[in-house]
């Protein structure tokens, strides 16, 4: 039968709501992170990036903070959407290294 | 548009049966990766290619295999299906460069299921 897995967090918004996804990242080393979408039956798309000289970079309706102080990094979306709903996660590059990804926060977006 | 396709999107072996999963980019990209991705753990790498025929283990290389013929083919093998090994499957492809996970673009995964 099938094994049960580990829940992941979950963060419900109101349609129109911004939301903030935090992501805390393990290595010192690591200069380059990757925020994705991965949406119910597909693989993991790209949403931003920022390296680690920046601590904000905006996209469309996207923004990501980065602390590397306390190594943590966030997505936040503006007003956010039904099309929003998905699975977010975190990655960390480091310099000719393997990258390391974060577990993931579901996103559930209430019309 | 950027492609990278995965030869199933859900497949069903029994145990002990030995299981191809096949992955293509259309990028020209060096390297490929086999990651999988199960609830609450995040995406773990199993092997990479970063070359025609040169391959590197991942965090989790044990009961798999890959094989990298031709540039834009990258294939994992399941030598003897464990339950163990049910699963999402994701393959990955990038640019050579500083940064592996620099403009990585994955296939829509495989779901595999061994009973």
């Amino acid at each position: 039968g099938e094994s049960v897995g580990l829940h992941l967090p979950t963060l419900s918004v109101q349609e129109g709501d911004n939301s903030i996804i935090n992501c805390a990242y393990s290595n010192s080393a690591s200069d380059y992170f990757i925020w994705y979408k991965q949406e119910s039956g597909k693989g993991p798309q790209f949403i931003i990036d920022i390296r680690s000289n920046m601590d904000k970079r905006q996209g469309q309706r996207v923004t990501v903070l980065l602390n590397k102080t306390v190594k943590h990094l966030s997505l936040q979306i503006a007003a956010t959407q039904p099309g929003d709903s998905a699975v977010y996660f975190c990655a960390e590059c480091s310099p000719y290294d393997k990258v390391i990804f974060g577990p993931g926060t579901s996103l559930s977006v209430i019309p | 548009d950027v492609k990278v396709t995965q030869s199933s999107r859900y497949l069903v072996k029994r145990t002990g049966e030995k299981v191809f999963l096949e992955c293509v980019q259309d990028m020209d990209h060096e390297n490929m990766f086999w990651y999988r991705q199960d609830p609450g753990l995040g995406l773990r790498l199993i092997y990479f290619s970063y070359d025609v025929k040169m391959k590197e283990k991942g965090d989790i290389p044990e009961g798999y295999s890959v094989s990298r013929e031709k540039k834009e083919r990258f294939s994992l093998i399941l030598e003897s299906a464990s339950t163990n090994q049910t699963s999402m499957y994701l393959c990955a492809s990038s640019p050579p460069g500083e940064w592996r996970g620099y403009e990585q673009y994955f296939g829509p995964g495989t779901r595999l299921t061994v009973t």
